[in-house]
């Protein structure tokens, strides 16, 4: 069955610090890949998402994220997080059997310390 | 352009009583999909529907009903509702199948309380 994995439930970062979320998925097939953010008391937004093409992507906010094909990883990056990037990080992967709904991660947390 | 909504944004129950969450959508979006997020597992798919008139069941559909009557409308049913329905539920919709690849927009969610 396809799955997917996040290595880290919670995360804590002073501001500055650099931040890498890790992820990977089981599926033997083409893939599509997002990573969404969910602000404390907000709804999910999209971050970025991988379909096909350059395996660097760029999302919103200074993100980014590297499709490694070989290693089934999609992990998040960031150079310098802020107090604002508080939030939970979740994975995500397309399931075409099933409508295309996303088959997520079990999120990270990560905490900014000013 | 309000997105994906949902109502109640709030609500609490007792064991046994029933209720339905509504979300709309103002996108004309095919796809439409109930989700509820548990402390540390994630969202998981309860069910979905591909387009008018058609609903299907996704990872975790016991005890929930759905009805896509309209394409702007995705109902959510509890039937009985139990304890380990506690949990926050969120809507999303998404385009035509042609784009496939297109991204899921999400409601602000139902935050429920079964006591």
């Amino acid at each position: 069955a396809q799955s997917v994995s996040q290595h880290n439930h919670h995360v804590i970062l002073s501001e500055a610090a650099s931040l890498e979320l890790g992820c990977n998925y089981s599926y033997g097939g083409t893939v599509n890949l997002f990573w969404y953010v969910q602000y404390p008391g907000q709804h999910l937004q999209l971050l970025l998402k991988y379909f096909s093409g350059d395996p660097l992507v760029k999302g919103i906010k200074g993100f980014e994220a590297e499709f490694i094909k070989s290693k089934f990883s999609f992990n998040l990056r960031k150079p310098s997080v802020q107090w604002s990037d508080t939030a939970e990080y979740f994975c995500a992967v397309n399931v075409p059997n099933s409508g295309y709904a996303l088959n997520f991660g079990k999120g990270t947390s990560l905490l900014v310390t000013p | 352009n309000a997105g994906v909504t949902q109502t109640p944004k709030f609500r609490v129950l007792k064991t046994g009583q029933s209720m339905t969450l509504l979300c709309a959508q103002d996108m004309n979006h095919e796809y439409m999909y109930w989700y509820r997020q548990d402390p540390g597992m994630g969202l998981r798919l309860i069910h979905y529907s591909v387009g008018e008139g058609t609903t299907a069941k996704g990872e975790v559909p016991d005890g929930y009903n759905v009805s896509r009557l309209k394409k702007q409308n995705f109902l959510l049913g509890l039937e009985s509702a139990a304890p380990s329905q506690t949990s926050v539920y969120f809507c999303a919709s998404s385009r035509d199948s042609s784009g496939i690849t297109d991204t899921q927009y999400f409601g602000p969610g139902t935050r429920l309380t079964v006591l």
